[in-house]
């Protein structure tokens, strides 16, 4: 059972346009919410993260939102540039757990 | 730059082989991971060890032993290995698995090791 779901699997975007990429979960006791970047041939790296006592948290180019009653959260890449052309995974667990559970991905490529 | 080390980047193994995997890390962290990744796939979960003590085992094959000598270092032997255990195998940390919520559960994965059995 796919507990956390992410859409799309695929994006392409211009440079400087806006990239989104939505996810919903099911699982009502998650209360952290990270979403990783993954270069080819690379590991997971954190990109940002959420917990659920905020609707948003912006980090430079990128921010998520978070809608807790709909159980589901976004990322929103601004101007995106082509080297932020990689796989997205957004994730969930409970914080004072150890399991991370992964949405399936998403690829994104930024055109030039 | 992580500061989760893995080694080595690449094996390939024959199926009657025994290699191990390594991992590393030098955050003070107390709890560490493998996971398993296909292409095109995300991550999944195969072992979790909290405070030096295996804490999670998400039904992985015998053929997969995990070890952890202490706080920093684990490894994964290998043995027996079938071609569809060709993957990308990651070590990750976290500073607890047990813990106040307030300080978040933030996972942070190595490089990797591609493996390949042939």
């Amino acid at each position: 059972q796919q507990q956390v779901k992410q859409s799309p699997q695929s994006l392409i975007v211009q440079k400087g346009g806006i990239s989104i990429i939505n996810c919903a979960y099911e699982n009502t006791a998650f209360d952290y919410f990270p979403w990783y970047q993954q270069f080819p041939g690379k590991g997971p790296a954190l990109l940002i993260a959420i917990r659920p006592d905020v609707s948003e948290k912006k980090e430079g180019r990128f921010t998520i939102s978070f809608n807790k009653s709909a159980k589901q959260f976004s990322l929103h890449i601004m101007d995106s540039q082509p080297g932020d052309s990689a796989t997205y995974f957004c994730a969930a667990s409970r914080a004072a757990g150890n399991k991370l559970t992964f949405g399936g991905g998403t690829r994104v490529l930024v055109k030039p | 730059d992580t500061e989760v080390t893995q080694t080595p980047k690449h094996l390939v193994m024959g199926m009657t082989n025994k290699k191990s995997l390594k991992c590393e890390q030098h955050m003070g962290h107390r709890a560490m991971y493998w996971y398993k990744q296909k292409a095109k796939k995300p991550p999944e979960l195969m072992f979790v060890y909290s405070y030096e003590k295996l804490s999670i085992n998400e039904s992985v094959p015998s053929r997969f032993s995990p070890e952890c000598p202490n706080s920093s270092l684990l490894n994964l032997h290998l043995h027996a290995l079938q071609p569809e255990d060709s993957a990308l195998y990651l070590c990750a940390s976290s500073l607890a698995g047990t813990g106040n919520w307030r300080s978040g559960n933030t996972i942070y994965f190595g490089e990797g090791s591609w493996l390949t059995v042939v």
